[in-house]
């Protein structure tokens, strides 16, 4: 069963646009990570926040975390043709610390427009 | 290699036929996870290795599947007597450790699984 759930499932926007995505999840967390997919395979890590952190930066990507609201939302500015993929938060199973195993959201499609 | 290996990247395979997929993690890190893409379903954990500790094979969806990992790098996955309802993308990811903090885990392209 999938711990987090994500909104929108899909999004599109135009090049320059800023996209957020947003994503639930139901247990207590030690982190949270987002990574990015392109073409249905590989999934690549973008960011990690941890517990106790608020927010954080990475190039055009910002992250919060709110645990009182078991929520997180990706922000991606200025966008790009090339952001095109699907992206999906992720989090340790329960009691589980960071480097193990990971519960996905179901994703979001985020479309660029040039 | 820089990444996480897999091989195939595509497989066809008659219902019924036993299929072995392969993967080669980031040389140095001792954790290796099998994860499973199909529509409809998400992203699932199969199973986890941790150094020399006993895998946790608690996502695997029945008997049919398996997992070893040679010499703390190479993991092979295997399927018996494939079903249909095993068709989805297998992707493969490595950690340098249980516990760490900081970064996420380093997926491989994924083997596509078909099962005529």
């Amino acid at each position: 069963s999938q711990q987090g759930e994500e909104d929108p499932q899909a999004l599109s926007i135009q090049e320059g646009e800023n996209a957020t995505m947003n994503c639930s999840y139901k247990t207590s967390i030690n982190n949270l990570q987002w990574y990015r997919q392109n073409s249905g395979r590989g999934l690549v890590h973008l960011i990690l926040i941890r517990s106790n952190e608020r927010e954080k930066h990475s190039g055009r990507l910002r992250v919060t975390l709110d645990t009182s609201k078991k929520s997180s939302s990706l922000l991606i500015t200025a966008s790009r043709a090339a952001d095109t993929a699907s992206y999906f938060c992720a989090t340790p199973q329960r009691g589980e610390t960071s480097g193990s195993r990971l519960t996905f959201g179901e994703g979001t499609q985020l479309t660029v427009n040039p | 290699g820089a990444g996480v290996s897999q091989s195939p990247s595509n497989k066809v395979t008659e219902k019924g036929k036993d299929v072995e997929l392969r993967c080669d993690p980031i040389s140095g890190h001792t954790a290796l996870y099998w994860y499973r893409q199909s529509l409809g379903q998400g992203l699932e954990f199969l199973i986890y290795f941790q150094g020399n500790s006993a895998p946790d094979k608690s996502g695997l969806p029945s008997d049919r599947f398996s997992a070893e990992r040679t010499g703390g790098s190479v993991s092979t996955l295997t399927i018996q007597r494939t079903q249909q309802e095993d068709s989805a993308v297998y992707l493969c990811a490595s950690s340098p450790a249980y516990g760490t903090s900081g970064g996420g885990q380093f997926f491989g392209p994924g083997t596509r699984l078909t099962v005529l």
